[in-house]
């Protein structure tokens, strides 16, 4: 019975080049999100995607990020021409249904732009 | 904006006292709360939660607490174990989660 899975857990890039996050929800779970946790704060909201649609994507910077949910295959966040206040944990969650449904959490991919 | 609030980075109990640790809110329509424990190099655990309905809720040594008139919500840990040190997050939902600041939670044997 796997959890999330996200991968990579490190992701190193060089600034301008692009960072691709991928996330796989647990079985049975078709609402996915994804949070941001940089160094010394807590976890910032950033989409909530379904099968096929973003639902709230309120916590996206407005450039250079984006994110999808695909029919087939796993969450992709994707962090165009990353620039170093990009470094941080990244975060996937997954549940059942909106509400009343606590969110469960991957490991994270942790993000270093040099 | 900082909707939910963990005015507390830190604290520091005696291995078989209760932790007590703090969360406040601002937003009125938040209908369902949650504890989350977070270790290093890892994302965060889900503890316990509670509806907006209720004014407690227990499972096991966690006991949620909340004060929906005065926007407050508390997590006891009763006793506290050093297996419980870790970074514990509250986090409100009205659709998406908002989480606090999280609370560095230290349990000395």
């Amino acid at each position: 019975n796997a959890g999330v899975m996200q991968n990579p857990r490190h992701l190193v890039r060089r600034r301008g080049q692009e960072a691709r996050l991928r996330c796989s929800p647990m079985k049975g779970h078709s609402h996915v999100y994804w949070y941001r946790q940089l160094p010394e704060e807590g976890l910032k909201f950033m989409v909530y995607l379904q099968k096929e649609n973003i639902i709230d994507e309120s916590g996206m910077p407005k450039e250079r990020f984006s994110a999808e949910f695909p029919k087939e295959g796993p969450s992709i966040l994707r962090i165009q021409q990353v620039v170093r206040g990009d470094s941080a944990a990244y975060f996937c969650a997954s549940s059942p249904g909106q509400g009343g449904s606590p969110l469960h959490f991957g490991n994270g991919t942790r993000l270093t732009v040099t | 904006d900082q909707q939910v609030k963990q005015n507390s980075p830190s604290l520091s109990v005696q291995e078989g006292r209760i932790s007590i640790l703090n969360c406040d809110y601002t937003n009125s329509m938040f209908d369902y709360f949650l504890w989350y424990k977070k270790y290093p190099a890892e994302g965060p655990t889900f503890l316990i939660s509670i509806s907006s309905i209720k004014d407690k809720n227990e499972d096991g040594r966690f006991t949620v607490f909340l004060n929906k008139s005065a926007k407050h919500l508390s997590l006891h840990i009763v006793p506290s174990q050093p297996g419980d040190s870790a970074v514990y997050f509250c986090a409100a939902a009205y659709g998406k989660l908002t989480f606090g600041q999280g609370t560095i939670l230290t349990v000395h044997p």
